[in-house]
C-alpha cells in the first residue's frame, strides 16, 4: 500500500541531545514537509523540500535541520538548540509543483523531553 | 497577514444529524486553496475536501461539503448524517500562490463529538 511512514511513534530526548525523526514515502511524491503541532494548536511548518537535495525553511526552522538525499526520505533532526522540542511532529508529502496539490500526512511522532 | 480562524473550540451533534464547522480566512492573494483535515485521537491528519479560490461550485466529497462564500471569506465544512466515527478534531487550512502553494496555514481546530 502507498503511504507515508514515520518512526518512531514515540521518542524521548535527554537534555543536550540531538534526535532524528524518520519520514519515508512511497507515493512517488516530489515535495515533502515537516510540521509541528503543540497542544490545542494547529500545525506550523518547520521545513519543506520540493526536490531532492533542496529544502527551504518554514516558519519555525530554528533548532531543526533536515536533509533530502533521496526522493522517498526526509528526516528531521531536532538539535539541542531547540529549547522546547516537546510536541507532535507530522510529516507530509505532495506531488509538488506550483499548483494547489493536496498534502498527505503520516501518522506522526510524539517527542518528549526527559 | 494570512490567517485561518476557527471560532468553535468544540461542537456536539447527535448521530445522523448534520453539523457545520466554521472557518474564516484572511488573505489578499486572489489565488488560494482551502482544505479541511480530520485528526482522530491517533493523531494522523486525514484529508477530507478541497476548494480552490476560482472554483465556481462548492466542493463535495461523499458526506462532506464545503460551503464556500468568497465575499465573506468563509469556507465552512458541512458533515451530513453524522456518524460516531466522525468524532475528532477538524482543521481548516489554506495554501497561497505567493508561497508557491508550498505552505499550509492551519486554524486551531474544532473538536467534534458525535453522540448516539
Amino acid at each position: 500500500d502507498g503511504g507515508i511512514t514515520q518512526s518512531p511513534k514515540y521518542l524521548f530526548r535527554k537534555e543536550g541531545q540531538n534526535v532524528t525523526l524518520s519520514c519515508e514515502q512511497n507515493l512517488n511524491h516530489d515535495a515533502m514537509y515537516w510540521y509541528r503541532q503543540d497542544p490545542g494548536q494547529g500545525l506550523r511548518l518547520i521545513y519543506y523540500s520540493q526536490i531532492v537535495n533542496d529544502f527551504q525553511k518554514g516558519d519555525i526552522a530554528e533548532g531543526y535541520s533536515v536533509s533530502r538525499e533521496k526522493k522517498e526520505s526526509f528526516p528531521l533532526t531536532v538539535t539541542s538548540a531547540q529549547k522546547n522540542p516537546t510536541a507532535f511532529y507530522l510529516c507530509a508529502s505532495s506531488t509538488g509543483g506550483l499548483s494547489q496539490e493536496t498534502q498527505y500526512f503520516g501518522p506522526g511522532t510524539r517527542l518528549l523531553v526527559l | 497577514a494570512q490567517k485561518i480562524t476557527q471560532t468553535q473550540p468544540g461542537m456536539f451533534v447527535q448521530e445522523k444529524e448534520a453539523v457545520t464547522l466554521d472557518c474564516t480566512y484572511d488573505t489578499s492573494d486572489p489565488s488560494y486553496g482551502l482544505f479541511w483535515y480530520k485528526q482522530p485521537s491517533s493523531g494522523e491528519m486525514i484529508f477530507l475536501i478541497y476548494q480552490g479560490s476560482y472554483d465556481q461550485q462548492n466542493a463535495t466529497e461523499g458526506r462532506y461539503s464545503l460551503n464556500f462564500q468568497k465575499a465573506r471569506k468563509s469556507a465552512n465544512l458541512v458533515i451530513s448524517a453524522s456518524q460516531l466515527g466522525d468524532s475528532a478534531m477538524y482543521f481548516c487550512a489554506m495554501s497561497l500562490a505567493d508561497t508557491g502553494f508550498q505552505k499550509l496555514v492551519f486554524g486551531t481546530g474544532t473538536r467534534l463529538l458525535v453522540s448516539p
